[in-house]
């Protein structure tokens, strides 16, 4: 698609249920990160996908969350038995290979954003 | 552990004056530095970047300086304009890794008329 595609886009659950995130990146991007956004806090990072193996988990906040992407596209963030700390905005990025920065110019690099999924626990 | 620190929450200019934006980072491995923009309900758009070989970089009405031995780097948005207002996140990442950004906590940015 012509952009990074997530839904819901937004998500109220009970807690104790599981969640399931999904992120459509941009065709032919190889590279996929995870990121949330509590609230007054910052991006933070929960994983990275290169193709569909994830070299870093370490930002997943607890047993709880699991990441998993097939056929090298569609990635989905499962939380399980949630609890209200788990409410934040889960934006999901895309990027065209590993340690890509183009040329150094403006406007290069290659890092998309979806526009997130808001996920409230109440 | 924050690695980016943006210390300001939010900042108010008036149109047509020097936006500051200013982030602060800790570790001395970064070598690639980006500023994102947000507008509510959207995801960050990517703004502008700065290598640490370069000291200044600048698109237009936006420019990054980067201090490396203060560790530190400004956003300067000249003149600035009502359709800026949005929050901008600095982020910082080191090169020759797979692009994993460290984020900031972001700015809240109004320019008003």
């Amino acid at each position: 698609g012509a952009g990074v595609s997530q839904s819901p886009s937004n998500k109220v659950t009970e807690k104790g249920k599981d969640v399931e995130l999904r992120c459509d990146p941009i065709s032919g991007h190889t590279a996929l990160y995870w990121y949330r956004q509590s609230l007054g806090q910052g991006l933070e990072f929960l994983i990275y996908f290169q193709g569909n193996s994830a070299p870093d988990k370490s930002g997943l906040p607890s047993d709880r969350f699991s990441a998993e992407r097939t056929g090298g596209s569609v990635s989905t963030l499962t939380i399980q038995r949630t609890q209200q700390e788990d409410s934040a905005v889960y934006l999901c990025a895309s990027s065209l290979a590993i340690g890509y920065y183009g040329t150094g110019g403006i406007r290069d690099y290659g890092y998309t954003f979806g526009s997130g999924t808001r996920l409230t626990v109440v | 552990d924050q690695q980016v620190k943006q210390n300001s929450p939010s900042l108010s200019v008036q149109e047509g004056r020097i936006s500051i934006l200013n982030c602060d980072y800790t570790n001395s491995m970064f070598d690639y530095f980006l500023w994102y923009k947000k507008y509510p309900a959207e995801g960050p758009t990517f703004l502008i970047s700065i290598s640490s070989i370069k000291d200044k970089n600048e698109d237009g009405r936006f420019t990054v300086f980067l201090n490396k031995s203060a560790k530190h780097l400004s956003l300067h948005i000249v003149p600035s304009q009502p359709g800026d207002s949005a929050v901008y996140f600095c982020a910082a990442s080191v090169s020759g890794g797979y692009n994993k950004l460290i984020f900031g906590a972001g700015t809240r940015l109004a320019v008003h008329p």
